[in-house]
């Protein structure tokens, strides 16, 4: 069973501030995709990384895929308001899974003005 | 358009009963899914079809049997309730490519299902 533990599960910071999430796996995934997710919707995409050692940027997030493509972390830099919500990390499995979409425990982020 | 619809978005139900519920996907994705999301957040995968067929089913109760009638939709049923079966379901879609990488899923708004 691939597992991917993310952290922390709860952030609450101040505007302006860096935060950075961590999702870690001791499986290798054939990708890993980035979702984030508001109170009442459902998730949405925000970034899929598939080569190890991948770096994506979208506006303020940073978005990297380890080397052995076990781990990646996101970073958000000057948070906003309007980054609040629930950041889930999943990891695509490899054939034999059925290319199975395995979700993180999520990271509940607040930022406060 | 909605790409990933499901209904109802709420659901208030007594234990014991037995409940259906429908989702539908207009994007031409050949694989669809349904996800728990637990009171933690955790979002949890149940079942995945690929082309009506089912690839994928965690260990889930017996009492919870998907149906997919066509790769356009595929729906949940419950029977016999339970407390613990309170939850927000979501619906999903996604298209794997011949290379292996998975395109987005697509949620639906999600279904609270609430058992009293």
């Amino acid at each position: 069973t691939q597992l991917l533990e993310q952290s922390p599960q709860f952030l609450s910071i101040q505007e302006g501030e860096n935060l950075t999430v961590y999702c870690n796996s001791s499986s290798v995934f054939s990708s890993l995709q980035w979702y984030r997710q508001e109170p009442g919707e459902g998730p949405v995409l925000l970034v899929t990384v598939v080569t190890g050692g991948e770096v994506k940027k979208l506006k303020r997030l940073t978005f990297q895929f380890g080397d052995a493509r076990k781990d990646s972390s996101l970073h958000i830099t000057a948070a906003q308001p309007g980054d609040t919500g629930l950041y889930l990390c999943a990891g695509v499995g490899s054939r034999g899974s059925n290319y199975k979409l395995t979700f993180g425990k999520g990271t509940l982020l607040t930022v406060n003005p | 358009d909605t790409a990933v619809s499901q209904t109802p978005k709420y659901l208030v139900t007594q234990m014991g009963n037995d409940k259906s519920i429908k989702c539908e996907q207009n994007l031409g994705h050949d694989t669809m899914y349904w996800y728990k999301q637990d009171s933690k957040k955790f979002l949890k995968i149940m079942f995945s079809y690929n082309n009506k067929e089912l690839i994928i089913n965690e260990t889930v109760p017996n009492r919870f049997s998907p149906k997919s009638p066509d790769k356009a939709h595929l729906n949940l049923h419950i029977n016999s309730l339970e407390l613990g079966d309170s939850a927000v379901y979501f619906c999903a879609s996604s298209h794997v490519r011949r290379t292996g990488v998975n395109t987005e899923a697509f949620f639906g708004q999600g279904t609270r299902l609430t058992v009293v």
